[in-house]
């Protein structure tokens, strides 16, 4: 019930390909949903997050797409360029405002 | 602003040693959280404090695990009697005073770099 599930684990994009991360969560009481990005030897940043009262939300390259009545929610990163390399985490808070975290995507943009 | 700060970096250690690790929290913050990284995995949620409420420690692994936090500010996770499983990274993220959603709040977490521990 408080599980957030993310796929894939590691995915491969060309540069200018679009990079698309999922996940999936049952708990219909998360109401906020965040996607963190991770630079090796760095901690998580916030990179966008969405409500779940929109369907999208757009920042630049960066769009999190969210579907309310399947329970998921994807990141898209259009036009990948190799500095999106990094491990990104979705996740979804919880009524005790705490974060339950995916288990994170590792992404490698192929020059 | 000053961000989280974590210290030491890296921690070396040998098995059955005892650890502390640091962590400042960004100024009036008053939600801090503890998690573990192992090599290319997840964040493993550990404990959080949340003002002057009692702490959240369902996430602690086992009773060598314990977490204080002195003033509302800064933290320190002990690991007594470390074991090599113990070997990861570990971070701590800190939260603004919480908000209802019509406030706008959310609960962005703002992390540190992390101290990677080594048990020998």
């Amino acid at each position: 019930q408080q599980q957030v599930k993310q796929s894939p684990q590691s995915l491969i994009v060309q540069k200018g390909g679009i990079s698309i991360i999922n996940c999936a969560y049952e708990n219909t009481a998360f109401d906020y949903f965040p996607w963190y990005q991770q630079f090796p030897g760095k901690g998580p940043a916030l990179l966008i997050a969405i409500r779940p009262d929109v369907s999208e939300k757009k920042e630049g390259r960066f769009t999190i797409s969210f579907n309310k009545s399947a329970k998921q929610f994807s990141l898209h990163i259009m036009d990948s360029q190799p500095g999106d390399s990094a491990t990104y985490f979705c996740a979804a808070k919880d009524s005790n405002y705490q974060l339950i975290w995916g288990a994170g995507t590792k992404l490698i943009i192929k020059p | 602003g000053a961000g989280v700060s974590q210290s030491p970096s890296n921690k070396v250690t040998e098995k059955g040693k005892d650890v502390e690790l640091r962590c400042d929290p960004i100024s009036g913050h008053t939600a801090l959280y503890w998690y573990r990284q192992s090599l290319g995995q997840g964040l493993e949620f550990l404990i959080y404090f949340q003002g002057n409420s009692a702490p959240d420690k369902s996430g602690l692994p086992s009773d060598r695990f314990s977490a204080e936090r002195t003033g509302g500010s800064v933290s320190t996770l002990t690991i007594q009697r470390t074991q090599q499983e113990d070997s990861a990274v570990y971070l701590c993220a800190s939260s603004p005073r919480l908000k209802s959603l019509l406030a706008g709040g959310n609960n962005e977490q703002f992390f540190g770099p992390g101290t990677r521990l080594t048990v020998l």
